[in-house]
């Protein structure tokens, strides 16, 4: 199995701050990395498929990139909504396998 | 709008069989362009793929489970199951649903879940 490591596993962060969650797959999976958004409580949402293409809805100030071994998913101004757990998810290989998320806290 | 919900038991005794059913509603499960799956998440840890099927009945099995489970579909009820026999507590986690968008050809790649379902908890215990 592809194993992906997403780091850190939790931060803490201002509203308005630029914040930025890693993920590194465990052998090159080209661009095929989605990224997804999990509210407590909530069903998990994708907000991002083939490392950058946003989804449709899907706010501006969320971003991905990456290709290769190496992704970074990107929040540009981090708003209260926010407030999530946020996986990486590979699709290069079955089976599909996740990070363990990053856990985004307002502070 | 397609949602889907999962429904079944929250308390299974070890030993015994998981049974869980996700309803889909607002669009039909006999779509060609999608698979349906099944996610766990165990409490504290990561997200885990189970499996999926496709309208047809043809299914994957992620192999570290694939002698448990079983995920079946049933297009007049517009739904899909799954069965893990033989659990333990290992298997208490929030069981999810969801629509798989996969291709695997020479010149097309995708492999998403969305929309999914909210989730149920499946707890192993006596």
């Amino acid at each position: 199995d592809i194993q992906m490591t997403q780091s850190p596993s939790s931060l803490s962060a201002s509203v308005g701050d630029r914040v930025t969650i890693t993920c590194q797959a465990s052998e090159d999976i080209s661009n095929y990395l989605n990224w997804y958004q999990h509210k407590a409580g909530k069903a998990p949402k994708l907000l991002i498929h083939d490392a950058s293409n946003l989804e449709t809805g899907v706010p501006s100030r969320f971003s991905g990139s990456g290709s290769g071994t190496d992704f970074t998913f990107t929040i540009s101004s981090l708003q209260p909504e926010d407030n999530a757990t946020y996986y990486c998810q590979q699709f290069d290989n079955l089976p599909l396998t996740f990070g363990g998320g990053t856990q985004v806290e307002i502070k | 709008q397609l949602q889907l919900q999962a429904s079944g038991p929250g308390l299974v005794k070890p030993s015994e069989t998981l049974s869980l059913t996700c309803t889909v509603s607002g669009g039909s499960i006999s779509s060609r362009s999608y698979y349906w799956g099944w996610i766990r998440q165990p409490p504290g840890k990561g997200l885990e793929c189970i499996g999926s099927i496709y309208y047809s009945g043809s299914t994957y099995y992620n192999p570290s489970l694939k002698s448990r489970v079983t995920i079946s579909v049933d297009t007049s009820k517009n739904q899909f199951s799954l069965k893990l026999s033989s659990v333990t507590a290992a298997d208490t986690a929030v069981y999810y649903c969801a629509r798989l968008y996969y291709h695997d050809s020479s010149v097309y790649r995708a492999g998403w879940f969305d929309p999914w379902g909210q989730g149920t908890l499946v707890t192993v215990s006596s």
